[in-house]
């Protein structure tokens, strides 16, 4: 069935340190790819998304890009800030409505 | 982005009791909506899809008539939880969809703590 897995963490970097989050799936058609985050008590929000290979989402210095050869959309950013401590969820969603997400990567950045 | 709006965001109650979360989409119309629970420092676990106008469907271990979710209109949801335990205490989320295939948005969440 369709599936997410996801770099383990907690991660914890240095400010302005180069952040990778990997994040492969297993699906059975095309879906579309997701990163959402979610700030501490709070729901998840829209990062970024891909509909299509070879697409690259992008949002606030974040981006991903939609690789259908090695099946992975990895999260990177340049030069991470203390506000981006985060959670943060690879999902894909196929066919229906549903939503796959990974377990979450849990990202510190420290000044 | 569409908003959605998840009331109440922190409740405590009693043991036995129940507690009802609203999750509204205040500027779409959302054909399904989705509850999930979440356990501290752990993914999303899916318990039910909600499609306006008919029955949820329930994951695979969530117990329905423990978890009522009701579906009543294109912008609200509610879900139940009767005769709460302290083991339900947990972070629930819904969130909503305007068609298949689209993204999905959040509610931002309600934290249940049951006593």
């Amino acid at each position: 069935g369709d599936s997410v897995t996801q770099m383990e963490g907690p991660v914890t970097l240095s400010e302005e340190a180069f952040l990778t989050i990997n994040c492969t799936y297993t699906a059975t058609g095309y879906p579309s790819l997701f990163w959402y985050v979610q700030y501490p008590g709070e729901g998840l929000q829209l990062l970024l998304k891909a509909t299509k290979a070879d697409d690259k989402g992008s949002n606030k210095g974040f981006e991903a890009t939609y690789r259908k050869e090695t099946t992975s959309f990895h999260l990177e950013k340049g030069s991470v800030q203390v506000s981006d401590s985060a959670v943060y969820f690879c999902a894909l969603v196929w066919g229906g409505n549903q939503f796959y997400f990974g377990t979450g990567t849990s990202l510190t950045v420290i000044p | 982005g569409a908003v959605v709006s998840q009331h109440p965001s922190r409740v405590i109650c009693k043991s036995g009791t129940s507690v009802k979360i609203e999750c509204r989409s205040l500027d779409f119309q959302a054909t399904t909506m989705f509850w999930y629970r979440q356990f501290p420092k752990q993914s999303l676990m899916l318990m039910a899809t909600s499609n306006e106008g008919s029955k949820a469907t329930y994951e695979q271990g969530v117990e329905k008539d423990k978890f009522l979710i009701n579906h009543a209109s294109l912008t609200l949801s509610t879900l139940t939880v009767t005769s709460a335990h302290p083991e339900d205490s947990s972070f629930y989320i819904c969130s909503a969809q305007a068609g298949s295939g689209t993204e999905a948005f959040f509610g931002q969440g309600t934290r249940l703590t049951v006593v």
